[in-house]
């Protein structure tokens, strides 16, 4: 099984900061990344697919780079809503893998 | 609207049986690949199993092989999981979620979930 690694596990940021979450696999996955912000008591959504297409509706403070094995999330401008887990999950084989999850608190 | 409603879950003893289901609308359910994703309480999130459009290809984790079944009613827009021999690390809230289309398999659409507490 491909085993995908976030770091870090926490991050205090601060509204208007630049965050960079990192994900790495095991294994190259080519570009088969996916990532989901999650808020309490809510179901996962999909931020970023393909390592960088921006899924529709998603505010473009979002991007997602990388392939083969090392990933990131990159968030331009905190606004008050991204303080949330991300999730990173690679589609590249079954079983389709998450990360751990990196908790983002305000500072 | 595009929705997933999940319903089935609740309590059962070690050793016992459930079965949930998703119910599907707002989509042309035929032309995509469904999952079940679950999360256990204060946890990540783990994916459970999938299956193709037509159901000609499942998988799972190896977590719940051989315990656990995925199916799905194309003609009921639903999808079904059958979840036998259940333990306490079952316990979780379960989500089905929609693969995006292609071969991309993100998943684009998630339902609410249903919880299931497997607990004597």
């Amino acid at each position: 099984d491909i085993q995908m690694t976030q770091s870090p596990s926490s991050l205090s940021a601060s509204v208007g900061d630049r965050v960079t979450i990192t994900c790495r696999a095991s294994q190259s996955i080519s570009s088969y990344l996916n990532w989901y912000q999650q808020k309490p008591g809510k179901a996962p959504k999909l931020l970023i697919y393909a390592a960088s297409s921006l899924q529709s509706g998603v505010p473009s403070r979002f991007s997602g780079s990388g392939s083969g094995t090392d990933f990131t999330l990159t968030i331009s401008s905190l606004q008050p809503e991204d303080f949330a887990t991300y999730y990173c999950q690679q589609s590249y084989s079954t079983p389709r893998t998450f990360g751990q999850g990196t908790r983002l608190e305000i500072k | 609207e595009v929705q997933l409603v999940e319903s089935g879950g609740g309590v059962v003893r070690p050793g016992g049986s459930l079965r949930l289901s998703c119910a599907a609308s707002g989509f042309t359910f035929d032309d995509y690949g469904m999952s079940w994703v679950r999360q256990a309480p204060g946890k990540g999130l783990e994916w459970v199993s999938g299956i193709n459009w037509n159901g000609g290809s499942t998988g799972y984790a190896d977590s719940v092989k051989g315990r656990f079944t995925i199916s799905r009613d194309n003609a009921k827009n639903s999808l079904y999981l059958q979840m036998n021999s259940l333990r306490a690390e079952d316990t979780a809230l379960y989500h089905c979620a929609r693969d995006s289309p292609g071969d991309l398999k993100a998943f684009d659409i998630w339902g609410q979930g249903t919880m299931v507490t497997v607990s004597s």
